[in-house]
């Protein structure tokens, strides 16, 4: 079974504070994800990378970044957390196929506060 | 991609065929119907995908309109465990990572 993992289930930080959220796959997946879920407003992507070191931006960018060092590690990052950054955050990750199925494999979340 | 519009929320009976409807009045010829499901407190889950023809698999069926503005997904026998909020997504399929755009979904509620 696939697996992808998120280093915490619920994190409490400070405004202004260096956060960083890490997600591990372990399927050798070239795509990874970074998304976070809102009430009402759904899942939306923040950024989202095919291969290492390589990244794209999603819909939402502004007040974040990631890395990709290594395949199976995508870490997101938040320079200066802020208040409205309080959120669900869900990373997921997906093989690349030749007719490009967009089966993604989600992990459980982290539940991010910033107090 | 094209847009989809859900029912916010539906009730299904323990048993009963549950018929989740999708309206994506403007998709285009090259683009799959994708439905994804999320229980309360976990990540996302693929349920299952289809072009024109209709699809079954372990889970549920996939039911496309001819004209394909419209789609059914349908979970021939709920359970409680079925209870989550159902995505449907429109697609190109592409050869390299593309994002999938979840909208706010269907919240199913089984009940006994």
């Amino acid at each position: 079974d696939v697996k992808v993992t998120q280093s915490s289930r619920y994190l409490v930080k400070r405004t202004g504070e260096k956060v960083f959220l890490e997600c591990v796959q372990d399927m050798d997946h070239e795509n990874m994800f970074w998304y976070r879920q809102d009430p009402g407003l759904g899942l939306r992507l923040i950024y989202f990378s095919y291969d290492v070191k390589m990244k794209e931006k999603g819909d939402i960018p502004e007040g974040y970044s990631v890395s990709r060092e290594k395949k199976e590690r995508f870490s997101l990052i938040l320079e200066s957390a802020s208040t409205n950054q309080t959120s669900m955050y869900l990373c997921a990750s997906m093989p690349y196929l030749a007719d490009g199925l967009y089966e993604q494999y989600f992990g459980p979340g982290t539940r991010l506060t910033v107090t | 991609d094209a847009k989809t519009t859900q029912p916010t929320s539906m009730d299904c009976a323990e048993g009963r065929a549950a018929n989740l409807p999708c309206n994506h009045s403007t998709i285009s010829g090259n683009e799959y119907v994708y439905w994804y499901r999320q229980i309360h407190s976990q990540g996302p889950q693929y349920i299952i995908h289809g072009l024109k023809n209709n699809e079954t698999n372990e889970m549920a069926s996939l039911i496309i309109t001819e004209d394909r503005k419209s789609s059914t997904l349908i979970l021939p026998h709920a359970t409680l465990r079925d209870t989550a909020v159902y995505y449907c997504i429109v697609r190109v399929q592409a050869g390299t990572a593309s994002k999938l755009t979840f909208g706010t979904g269907t919240r199913l509620q089984v009940t006994l």
